[in-house]
């Protein structure tokens, strides 16, 4: 079955403490993309990468890390979380070197920060 | 940058028509999008229309383009129970998705 997966779907933390959150895509899809989701803001774009090795900046990077070491994963990694970034992340990717095709998102991961 | 705009919220009765505006800012966009968030879940891509066309429809979703006016809008026809989720529209600007803040759909039986 086609899908992106993210784990872990839910966690609380405390300011500092670094954390990853793993994303995965099993349909040899080039372009990645994270989005954070908040109330009355919509999705806001994080980070993406076009191919492995290639990644830039979205609309909101500060305080995030990527990186894209192989084709399949793209884990976004917050070295010193802060309670600001409590928020829903979404993982999403598609098989054009953009998000022109429309994107497929996975299911989502709930981050507190304490 | 570009600015994409929903009203927040839209209260249907089951059986109604639906419809769910957006407005954006750049005219240069190729593609714009309709995605569907149900509750806890990601979203889904709904449909989707070249910014060189006027009109797309796909069974029970009929999206309608003014590039003049820069307005957006999906019609859902004979709205359901289950269409009830949080929609979003998105424009594409050099590559990277846009999004709105997505309209909640409620659909009273």
């Amino acid at each position: 079955e086609a899908q992106v997966t993210q784990n872990p779907r839910y966690l609380i933390t405390v300011t500092g403490k670094k954390l990853t959150v793993t994303c995965s895509q099993n349909m040899n899809h080039e372009y990645m993309s994270w989005y954070r989701q908040d109330p009355g803001l919509g999705l806001r774009q994080i980070y993406y990468s076009m191919n492995v090795e290639v990644t830039d900046k979205g609309d909101v990077p500060e305080g995030y890390k990527v990186s894209r070491k192989e084709k399949r994963n793209f884990p976004l990694i917050l070295e010193s979380p802060s309670p600001n970034q409590t928020s829903l992340y979404f993982c999403a990717s598609s098989s054009e070197t953009s998000a022109l095709g429309g994107q497929y998102f996975g299911p989502g991961t709930r981050l507190t920060v304490l | 940058g570009e600015d994409v705009e929903q009203s927040l919220f839209l209260s249907v009765r089951e059986g109604d028509s639906s419809v769910i505006n957006c407005t954006y800012t750049d005219s240069s966009s190729t593609y714009l999008y309709w995605y569907k968030q149900e509750p806890g879940a990601g979203l889904q891509l709904l449909t989707y229309i070249f910014s060189n066309m006027d009109m797309k429809q796909d069974q029970r979703l009929t999206v309608l383009l003014n590039k003049k006016d820069k307005h957006l809008s999906l019609r859902i026809a004979d709205t359901q129970t289950g269409d009830s989720a949080i929609y979003f529209c998105a424009v594409d600007q050099g590559g990277k998705l846009i999004f709105g803040q997505g309209t909640e759909l409620s659909v009273k039986p």
